[in-house]
């Protein structure tokens, strides 16, 4: 089993729509989690850290699930340029992070 | 303040052929890492340096080598480069806490062996 695991997608919604992405990981010692964003061909930036159970930020949701060992990005109000791949990040230690092999997001008119 | 930087953007090379890819970070970052990215495939960690002076190996280090040069720089070599090493190269850097880990990418080195 891979240690993060993500469906790879593509995701195909219209402007507006609410969309949702899970991403397991096999490490229960995990602390910290995130959400990158990466634009094709491009270098991943952080969209969002989770510590808890959950954090916010405007149209964007990630949530925490320690009991099953998943976290989920949603993502409101969906607009064109949301269009990109989110890779999920699980640093099963400090100093080392594992990396999904990302979900596809294209968001049309 | 630029981030990460990395150098060349791009490279051609021959079977065989020898390089460095250069990797320079500005803000004071202990740790510091390369990856390669294969067309639609997420990122491997192909070597890693928790701090000056300590370097590890990721998950993909076979045919690489690196250098913490200094706290700021961190090279990754190809001694006698393959076509399976065909890839965007990724060098990212981060500062890392109990509760945090957030890595800084620099821009990528796209490299085609032939």
């Amino acid at each position: 089993r891979k240690e993060v695991e993500q469906d790879p997608g593509p995701f195909n919604v219209p402007e507006g729509a609410t969309v949702a992405f899970n991403c397991t990981y096999s490490n229960s010692a995990s602390q910290s989690f995130f959400w990158y964003r990466q634009d094709c061909r491009k270098e991943p930036k952080l969209l969002m850290s989770v510590y808890s159970s959950g954090n916010e930020d405007g149209r964007f949701t990630a949530q925490l699930n320690r009991a099953s060992q998943y976290i989920s990005l949603l993502i409101r109000d969906s607009k064109l340029s949301d269009s990109a791949t989110y890779l999920c990040v699980v640093p099963p230690n400090a100093g080392k992070s594992t990396f999904g092999d990302g979900t596809t997001l294209t968001v049309k008119p | 303040n630029a981030g990460v930087t990395q150098t060349p953007k791009f490279q051609v090379l021959k079977t065989g052929q020898s390089m460095t890819l250069q990797c320079a970070q500005d803000m004071n970052h202990n740790s510091m890492y390369w990856y390669r990215q294969d067309p639609g495939m997420g990122l491997r960690l192909i070597y890693y340096s928790a701090s000056e002076g300590t370097t590890d190996k990721g998950e993909v280090p076979n045919g690489y080598n690196v250098s913490r040069l200094n706290k700021r720089e961190f090279s990754l070599r190809l001694e006698s480069a393959a076509p399976s090493q065909t890839s965007v190269y990724f060098c990212a850097s981060s500062e890392v806490g109990l509760t945090y880990n957030e890595q800084f990418f620099g821009p990528g080195t796209r490299l085609t062996v032939l």
